[in-house]
């Protein structure tokens, strides 16, 4: 079956722009997970989402940024006024379950660069 | 979460066989070992976990000593195409379940 999606595979946007990144889960897993992988570094966590409602957003920076999974599928990952230090790769993990025994499934991705 | 530490990087040469180590110290009682690889311009994706003892899949091996305070991931036979980063992560038994990742173990594998 399909794997996690997500969209734009790349984004170039300028200093002070909003942006918005999408995540498509795989079919009916319930968590979803953002996070940003900066070059040479491991993935960071930045938020967490159980059907529709963000369970854990303690990882999110700071309030410019923000996510939304309004139907409990597809979430979409905001950025207002965005700086150059938010240049990164966000990356998305659905699974089907939350706990040891369910293992994430990562997208491939959005790099962002913010100029 | 347990804090993990593992080698920067590592070379091995085609058709050996790959170990990796991870110490975490202060794992606590309910977090497990978990292992993921990453390829460039990719997402992270799972390998194995475990507990305590050993662990074998299709893929890897684990092992994990009574005291759990290290692990080793064994990469059998490897190819050019392991040549990716891998992650040691402690994944709690409760929470959020969130990743936390380290900088990881960049494996190159020379032909």
């Amino acid at each position: 079956g399909a794997g996690v999606s997500q969209t734009p595979s790349n984004k170039v946007t300028e200093k002070g722009k909003y942006v918005e990144l999408r995540c498509d889960p795989i079919s009916g897993h319930t968590a979803l997970y953002w996070y940003r992988q900066s070059l040479g570094q491991g993935p960071e966590f930045l938020i967490y989402f159980q059907g529709t409602g963000a369970a854990d957003d303690s990882g999110l920076p700071n309030d410019r940024f923000f996510a939304v999974r309004p139907e409990g599928s597809v979430s979409t990952l905001k950025i207002q006024r965005t700086e150059r230090g938010d240049s990164a790769v966000y990356l998305c993990a659905s699974s089907d379950g939350t706990g040891p025994a369910y293992r994430q499934f990562f997208g491939p991705g959005t790099r962002l660069t913010v100029l | 979460l347990a804090k993990t530490t593992q080698p920067i990087s590592m070379d091995s040469y085609e058709g050996q066989e790959v170990n990796i180590t991870c110490s975490h110290n202060n794992i606590a009682t309910n977090d497990y070992i978990t292992w993921y690889q990453q390829f460039p311009s990719q997402g992270p994706r799972f390998i194995i976990q475990g507990y305590k003892t050993k662990v074998t899949n299709e893929v890897a091996s684990l092992f994990i000593p009574a005291d759990r305070k290290s692990s080793t991931l064994s990469l059998p036979r490897v190819s050019l195409s392991d040549t990716a980063v891998y992650y040691c992560l402690g994944l709690s038994g409760a929470g959020s379940y969130q990743l936390t990742f380290g900088k990881g173990t960049k494996l190159s594998v020379i032909p």
